[in-house]
């Protein structure tokens, strides 16, 4: 998983109740991004970060918001969780030379 | 929404057989990743196609894109059982929205 780690790696939470969802990275690669995977949807795009303190909106931003204070940390917040936002959630970095992305490996978040 | 949707959901052949899946998307594409994915783990890059290249190998794994009909293919040579886990298709339209299908489950066995 190439110097990508994700905490916590699993999570049961209630309705309502905010989580904060961290990605970490040792590549010191530009961009950062949050997937979250859904049976029968692959992974959908979730917000991405193009560089310390610039994020963007991805496909399914809605409920979620992010920062990022430097290069390495990566933050996804539910901001009050609901049922629909259970699902993994993926972390990936990507250089900006060639394309490719990596990931980490998963935190399973359950909203109760 | 998906742009790349894979074809077959799920396949499931003999050690050594070949395995081919597809992939077709909607919109014109900068370039084509194939990504893997093992249970319970995050995905691994595979190999990339970009939209001026017809086809790519890497080893075992031999990539066909095919612009005029928007699909890519993704050939596995002589399969083993560590090759089982779900195959992506994403394509990148514009910088950093890059968008993946659902996948196909493939299944060796030995």
């Amino acid at each position: 998983d190439a110097g990508i780690t994700q905490s916590p790696r699993h999570k049961v939470t209630e309705t309502g109740t905010p989580v904060t969802l961290r990605c970490h990275q040792t590549e010191n690669h530009r961009y950062m991004y949050w997937y979250r995977q859904d049976p029968g949807h692959g992974l959908r795009l979730i917000h991405y970060s193009y560089g310390v303190k610039d994020t963007d909106k991805g496909e399914v931003s809605d409920g979620y918001s992010v920062s990022r204070s430097k290069t390495e940390d990566f933050l996804l917040t539910l901001e009050s969780a609901t049922s629909s936002q259970t699902s993994v959630y993926f972390c990936a970095t990507e250089s900006g030379g060639d394309d490719t992305q990596y990931f980490g490996p998963g935190t399973r978040l359950t909203v109760l | 929404s998906q742009q790349g949707e894979e074809d077959p959901q799920a396949l499931s052949i003999q050690e050594g057989e070949n395995a081919t899946m597809n992939c077709s998307y909607k919109t014109s594409i900068n370039n084509l990743q194939w990504y893997r994915q093992n249970s319970g783990r995050g995905l691994v890059h595979l190999i990339l196609i970009r939209s001026n290249e017809r086809e790519k190998h890497s080893g075992r794994l031999r990539v066909t894109l095919d612009t005029s009909k928007k699909s890519s293919s993704l050939l596995i040579t002589a399969s083993r059982a560590a090759d089982t886990a779900s195959y992506f298709c994403a394509t990148d339209a514009n910088n950093n929205d890059m968008r993946f299908g659902a996948g196909t489950r493939l299944t060796v066995k030995p």
